[in-house]
């Protein structure tokens, strides 16, 4: 069946560093991928997306590239900030192909802590 | 409504109880997700309604749980005889169409089993 894996966390950066979080994943078919985000007290909201091989997603200076070769879809961000301190969730939606399950299945997250 | 709503924000039950959460899903939106998430372990995907399609139900981690979608829109989540292992936050997201469309969450359920 579909899956995903992202790296484990708690990630702890300084504020300006780089950030990645790795994600990768296994599916049949052609997923749509997703980067879900969760601020503290808050619920899960999308980041960024992408629907098909080598589109980029981004928003808020984030970014990941949808790269079917390597079946990944990690997160960047050049330089982080206090604010982007949250859980970060990536997701794939199988869509109905060949048996897929046409649903949207998460990672178990990765916490992120950025220090000023 | 605004968003996806869940109620009620918090359960404390006694381990034997049952317990039915619910979600409202966005106007018009016709697939429907509940999740759980637990300390350390992610969301675990338990089951998806789409339209007026069976539901998929494939991750329901025990016949103690059940879903059910009333009217293509009002979602009940019921669990019987409730276990302290079912303690957990219960999410429900919906999305306009199928899940390549962004899911919308509520703020959740925190079930407490004691």
């Amino acid at each position: 069946g579909n899956s995903v894996t992202q790296m484990e966390g708690p990630v702890t950066l300084s504020e300006e560093a780089f950030l990645t979080i790795n994600c990768t994943y296994t599916a049949t078919g052609y997923p749509s991928l997703f980067w879900y985000v969760q601020y503290p007290g808050e619920g899960l909201q999308l980041l960024l997306k992408a629907t098909k091989a080598d589109d980029k997603g981004s928003n808020k200076g984030f970014e990941a590239t949808y790269r079917k070769e390597t079946t990944s879809f990690h997160l960047e961000k050049g330089s982080v900030q206090v604010s982007d301190s949250a859980v970060y969730f990536c997701a794939l939606y199988g869509g109905n192909y060949g048996g897929s399950q046409g649903n949207l299945i998460f990672g178990k997250g990765t916490k992120l802590s950025v220090k000023p | 409504g605004a968003g996806v709503s869940q109620s009620p924000s918090n359960k404390v039950t006694e381990k034997g109880k049952d317990v039915e959460l619910r979600c409202d899903p966005i106007s018009g939106h016709t697939a429907l997700y509940w999740y759980r998430q637990s300390l350390g372990q992610g969301l675990e995907f338990l089951i998806y309604f789409q339209g007026n399609s069976a539901p998929d139900k494939s991750g329901l981690p025990s016949d103690r749980f059940s879903a059910e979608r009333t009217g293509g829109s009002v979602s009940t989540l019921t669990i019987q005889r409730t276990q302290q292992e079912d303690s957990a936050v219960y999410l429900c997201a919906s999305s306009l169409y199928r899940g390549d469309t962004e899911a919308f969450f509520g703020q959740g359920t925190r079930l407490t089993v004691v």
